[in-house]
């Protein structure tokens, strides 16, 4: 069974700052990888989906990039803002369609 | 629709009792996802359809939990005789297909509360 771990589990971050969040999975044959953000009480956002083919997406201040070989992935946040606070999921998707989704790393990005 | 719509928002409801939770995908997506957030548990994938289909039901927690959709459109994910461990936000995705570019949209969940 596919197992999806994000380090860190919180992260704290004064305003204008550069940041890494990392995401590993256990079974290399996925479909596709993708980054959501939640808000505290509301539904997710995606933000970068990488199919397995792909290496890296970027979308404004944000890249992410995958390395099926070794399970990893991670979101690059740069000039972060306040605004960016939220947790960040990273969701695997295996070939039956399934998907699974890692515990989150909760974002604080101080002022 | 504008996006995916989930109703009711929030479910209150009695042990024992049955609850039907209704998911409204975006217009002409035919994927539909259904997924579980339990307090300090993380989401937890349950079931999806491709049109009216759903070809592995493997995920759904119990044989109380069932899920059917209709006209390849609005879904419902019912649970029979829920249980207080049913208490959790049900979250529904939907995307434009299966492909593996094909991005998933969330719903702002039903929270449901078992007493």
């Amino acid at each position: 069974k596919q197992e999806v771990t994000q380090i860190p589990a919180a992260l704290s971050v004064p305003e204008g700052e550069n940041l890494v969040l990392n995401c590993s999975f256990t079974d290399s044959a996925i479909y596709n990888l993708q980054w959501f953000r939640q808000d505290p009480g509301k539904g997710l956002t995606s933000l970068l989906l990488i199919q397995s083919s792909q290496r890296e997406q970027t979308s404004g201040r944000l890249n992410a990039s995958l390395d099926k070989s070794s399970g990893r992935s991670t979101l690059y946040i740069a000039a972060s803002q306040p605004g960016d606070s939220a947790t960040y999921l990273c969701a695997v998707r295996g070939n039956n369609n399934d998907m699974r989704f890692g515990a989150g790393t909760r974002l604080t990005v101080k002022p | 629709g504008a996006g995916v719509s989930q109703s009711p928002s929030n479910k209150v409801t009695e042990k024992g009792k049955d609850v039907e939770l209704r998911c409204d995908p975006i217009s002409g997506h035919t994927a539909l996802y259904w997924y579980r957030q339990s307090l300090g548990q993380g989401l937890e994938f349950l079931i999806y359809f491709q049109g009216n289909s759903a070809p592995d039901k493997s995920g759904l927690p119990s044989d109380r939990f069932s899920a059917e959709r209709t006209g390849g459109s609005v879904s419902t994910l019912t649970i029979q005789r829920t249980q207080q461990e049913d208490s959790a936000v049900y979250l529904c995705a939907s995307s434009f297909g299966v492909s593996a570019k094909n991005i998933q949209y969330f719903g702002a969940g039903t929270r449901l509360s078992v007493l």
